[in-house]
């Protein structure tokens, strides 16, 4: 059974780098696309990007290049780095599952992690 | 990029009630790359739907999706007390964009 834990600090400065780390448990990370999605406390769903471990990469534009996704095949986990943090970074962050097609169009998200709070503030 | 607008907010309804959610897309959503999720208090969100009308796997049959182009739905045909939570739709056409959300309460 496939399973997804995300887990970094709770808190992290303005203007620092947000470090989070998705362990995969069930799946090999080689096997399917990886997303990060975030969710401000009481409001909406923003996606993050996915990765794939052939290198391709996949960004939301209006994050404006501060994202990096990242993929560790000997631990088999996922990392998003998000830099130059503001407020308006506090969110809980979520690790999903890309759907699987052929076409490479599913880009749905069939497995998530419970998600991990992260707080920008001095 | 593809606004998603999610009607109405709030809905408030009696277990055993019929409730249809509205998304609208600000542009076609093509091959009508739409999806639906479920999101209970304190839990990430779960696929329901995919593809405008297809069930994700497990999904209960009170559970429908619809629509093309700019206008989407997602019906539960008898609200069972799991069911009263907050729904998303999402676009996959262009990009990846979620609607802000229907939240489904008990009247």
């Amino acid at each position: 059974q496939l399973q997804l834990q995300e887990s970094g600090p709770g808190l992290v400065k303005p203007s620092e780098t947000l470090s989070l780390t998705c362990s995969v448990s069930g799946a090999s990370i080689r096997s399917y696309f990886w997303s990060w999605i975030r969710q401000p406390p009481g409001k909406g769903l923003e996606w993050i990007g996915y990765i794939f471990y052939s290198g391709i990469t996949d960004y939301n534009p209006s994050l404006r290049s501060r994202g990096t996704l990242s993929l560790d095949t000997s631990k088999n986990q996922v990392s998003l780095k998000l830099n130059s943090v503001t407020a308006a970074d506090t969110a809980i962050y979520y690790c999903a599952k890309k759907a699987y097609c052929s076409s490479g169009s599913c880009k749905f998200f069939e497995n998530w992690g419970q998600g991990t709070l992260v707080t920008v503030s001095s | 990029e593809i606004v998603l607008t999610q009607s109405p907010g709030t809905l408030s309804l009696s277990p055993g009630e019929r409730a249809t959610l509205s998304c609208r897309a600000s542009q076609t959503v093509s091959s009508s790359y739409l999806a639906w999720y479920q999101q209970r208090p304190g839990q990430a969100p779960s696929l329901l739907i995919y593809g405008a009308s297809s069930r994700a796997t497990g999904i209960p049959d009170r559970f429908s999706g619809s629509g093309s182009g700019t206008d989407f739905s997602l019906i539960i045909s008898r609200l069972e007390p799991e069911d009263f939570a907050v729904y998303y739709c999402q676009q996959y056409g262009s990009s990846v964009t979620f609607g802000g959300g229907t939240k489904v309460e008990i009247k």
